[in-house]
């Protein structure tokens, strides 16, 4: 079946420095990917999307781009910031529309 | 941007008794909602989907007497942990699938997620 592998956090940063948290799945076709992020106690939140091989999905800053030699779908962001911190998730949507995530890497951006 | 929201965002109950969790899609319709359980630092683990006007499809392993899902409308879909134990404490979020785009979404197909239910069960 689907999955997602993101790497085990937490992940902590001083302010300003560049981001990276890889994400690679497993699927039969072609899937979505997506980057969510929750922040404490809520819900989460669409960050950025790509729909096919090679599309960069970007947004606030970070970027991702689908890399289907590799399977894979990292995280980047230039400069974080400590309003940053939060919950990263990497999930994939398959021709059924069913979202499968990863574990989840808490990133903690220190001042 | 589309909405999506939760009611309760927190609650506390004696074990035994049963609790309603409402999702409700405000400014879109969503035929189909799709209810996750989030244990403290894991992932979101999808317990069902429920679409509008039928029943709803439960996950290997999620009791479906235990954990009733009503969809009756386009866009209000609410789960109802009976008899609930201890154990069912956990954290609670919704989604609804924006499947006509009518959100102003990213794109049709996407789901827009609540901010999530507490559930503490003493």
């Amino acid at each position: 079946g689907d999955s997602v592998t993101q790497m085990e956090g937490p992940v902590t940063l001083s302010e300003e420095a560049f981001l990276t948290i890889n994400c690679t799945y497993t699927a039969t076709g072609y899937p979505s990917l997506f980057w969510y992020v929750q922040y404490p106690g809520e819900g989460l939140q669409l960050l950025l999307k790509a729909t096919k091989a090679d599309d960069k999905g970007s947004n606030k800053g970070f970027e991702a781009t689908y890399r289907k030699e590799t399977t894979s779908f990292h995280l980047e962001k230039g400069s974080v910031q400590v309003s940053d911190s939060a919950v990263y998730f990497c999930a994939l949507r398959n021709a059924g529309n069913m979202l499968t995530f990863g574990g989840g890497t808490r990133l903690m951006v220190k001042p | 941007g589309a909405v999506v929201s939760q009611h309760p965002s927190r609650v506390i109950c004696k074990s035994g008794t049963s609790v309603k969790i409402e999702c409700r899609s405000l400014d879109f319709q969503a035929t189909t909602m799709f209810w996750y359980r989030q244990f403290p630092k894991q992932s979101l683990m999808l317990m069902a989907t429920s679409n509008e006007g039928s029943k709803a499809t439960y996950e290997q392993g999620v009791e479906k007497d235990k954990f009733l899902i009503n969809h009756a409308s386009l866009t209000l879909s609410t789960l109802t942990v009976t008899s609930a134990h201890p154990e069912d404490s956990s954290f609670y979020i919704c989604s609804a699938r924006d499947h006509w785009g009518t959100s102003g979404g990213l794109s049709t197909n996407e789901q827009f997620f609540g901010p999530g239910t507490r559930l503490t069960v003493l």
